[in-house]
């Protein structure tokens, strides 16, 4: 089956920063990378996803690339805020089907103001 | 427009007892997935479910739980005689009957504690 690793673990930046947090996957049949913000005590929340048709996707500060020949793909967060502190998780899963997101550890985001 | 809701928010049963957990799917979605969550872990992916079926329960424990969403209501997930080891929080996310549906939208989850 499917398995995602994700880097850092933990993760602090200054306000200001940027950020990027790793994954990889080792089923190259794996074609739907979301990624999750959770906060504390809260469900995780689609942030941004991408899909093996595409390298990158950018929306706003966050932008996602995925490199589909070495199997990783990564979140970049710039000009980090506060409110952007959260455990951020990526997936990836196959479309069609019954659809099932393998999902990394989390990243805990730490954004010092 | 509402979200996925789930309830209770949190749940403490003891060693023996059983719980159920309700999720309702965002409106004019119709797949339900279940999920645990353990602490500074990631989602583990327990069942996967749509009106009246259950597609992959792959990820579900053979025995305690189960699983359902009826043709009118929310999905339940079910613990039977619980032990401390089903402690975590769970999640149900849901997504809709077009294409794509890749997008999965989770509710706020529900936290049980077995004391």
């Amino acid at each position: 089956g499917e398995n995602v690793e994700q880097h850092p673990s933990t993760l602090s930046v200054q306000e200001g920063d940027s950020a990027v947090i790793k994954c990889t996957y080792s089923d190259s049949a794996s074609n739907y990378f979301p990624w999750y913000k959770q906060e504390l005590g809260k469900g995780p929340q689609l942030i941004i996803d991408i899909r093996s048709n595409v390298g990158e996707k950018k929306d706003q500060r966050i932008a996602v690339t995925l490199n589909k020949t070495a199997k990783h793909f990564s979140l970049h967060i710039t000009e980090t805020q506060p409110e952007d502190s959260a455990v951020y998780f990526c997936a990836a899963s196959m479309s069609g089907g019954s659809y099932i997101p393998t999902f990394g550890r989390g990243t805990s985001l730490i954004v010092h103001p | 427009n509402a979200g996925v809701m789930q309830n209770p928010r949190h749940l403490v049963r003891r060693r023996g007892q059983e719980a159920r957990l309700r999720c309702s799917p965002m409106k004019g979605h119709s797949h339900v997935y279940w999920y645990r969550q353990l602490p500074e872990e990631g989602l583990k992916f327990m069942v996967y479910l749509q009106k009246e079926n259950i597609i992959d329960e792959s990820g579900m424990p053979k025995e305690r739980f189960s699983a359902e969403f009826p043709k009118e209501g929310p999905s339940i997930l079910r613990i039977q005689q619980v032990v401390r080891g089903d402690s975590a929080a769970y999640f149900c996310a849901s997504s809709s009957t077009g294409v794509p549906t890749y997008e999965q939208y989770f509710g706020p989850g529900t936290r049980l504690t077995v004391t």
